[in-house]
């Protein structure tokens, strides 16, 4: 079975410190691993996607992840928060070659001036 | 290019009612899947469509209902309507032949469905 676990609810940063966003996932297969972003009233947005290549993922808007298999984790960094980061991020998981996706509960992110 | 849309955007209904739920995919892309989003919670995978034939489903009863049309776009339909279905729900298109992981999903805004 697979699962996401998204070990924070919420975050809070001061503008221009660093973001670390943390997710730990449970797959029996390979899996392939995504950040997405949620602004309010606003769709879902990919950050950035992990497909089993390299295990240092660099996305859009500056944030990066990297893939841990022996850790389980896939955790989101940024190296200086910016107010328009605001938002609902979710870790991903899908089984390779499956069609279920699995998101987590999802980290609030609050960046403070 | 166009993105992936839904309509309505809102809607409200009561309890026991049905309704109908309207995606359009992104231009060339084939597969579509549906999720619930709860207020405060991660969207919750209801099925995929892939060339107009169901290709999973997550753990919703068989009241949620889809259908796939051959421009592929899709329907979600949920009957007799229980007060936990007010969610958002969110449609995403992706080019994935079959839905392999590796694609990504293109999301629509949503509709809300509030159940009275």
């Amino acid at each position: 079975a697979q699962s996401v676990t998204q070990l924070d609810s919420h975050v809070s940063v001061s503008e221009g410190t660093p973001v670390l966003l943390r997710c730990n996932y449970s797959s029996s297969y390979s899996p392939s691993l995504f950040w997405y972003v949620q602004h309010p009233n606003k769709g879902l947005q990919l950050l950035l996607k992990y497909t089993s290549a390299a295990t240092l993922v660099k996305g859009i808007n500056g944030f990066e992840a990297e893939f841990k298999k022996s850790e389980t984790s896939f955790h989101l960094t940024k190296p200086s928060a910016h107010m328009s980061d605001a938002a609902e991020y979710f870790c991903v998981v899908i089984n390779t070659g499956g069609f279920k996706t699995i998101f987590g509960a999802g980290t609030r992110l609050f960046v403070k001036a | 290019e166009t993105g992936v849309t839904q309509s309505p955007t809102h809607l409200i209904k009561t309890r026991g009612q049905q309704v109908t739920l309207r995606c359009s995919s992104q231009s060339g892309h084939n597969t579509v899947s549906w999720y619930q989003q709860a207020l405060g919670q991660g969207p919750q995978f209801i099925f995929q469509y892939y060339r107009e034939e169901e290709n999973g489903r997550g753990n919703f009863p068989p009241r949620f209902s889809g259908l796939q049309f051959p421009n592929y776009s899709s329907e979600l339909n949920v009957n007799a309507l229980e007060l936990d279905d007010s969610a958002l729900y969110l449609c995403a298109s992706s080019p994935a032949a079959g839905g392999g992981a590796w694609e990504t999903q293109y999301f629509g805004p949503g509709t809300r469905l509030l159940v009275l």
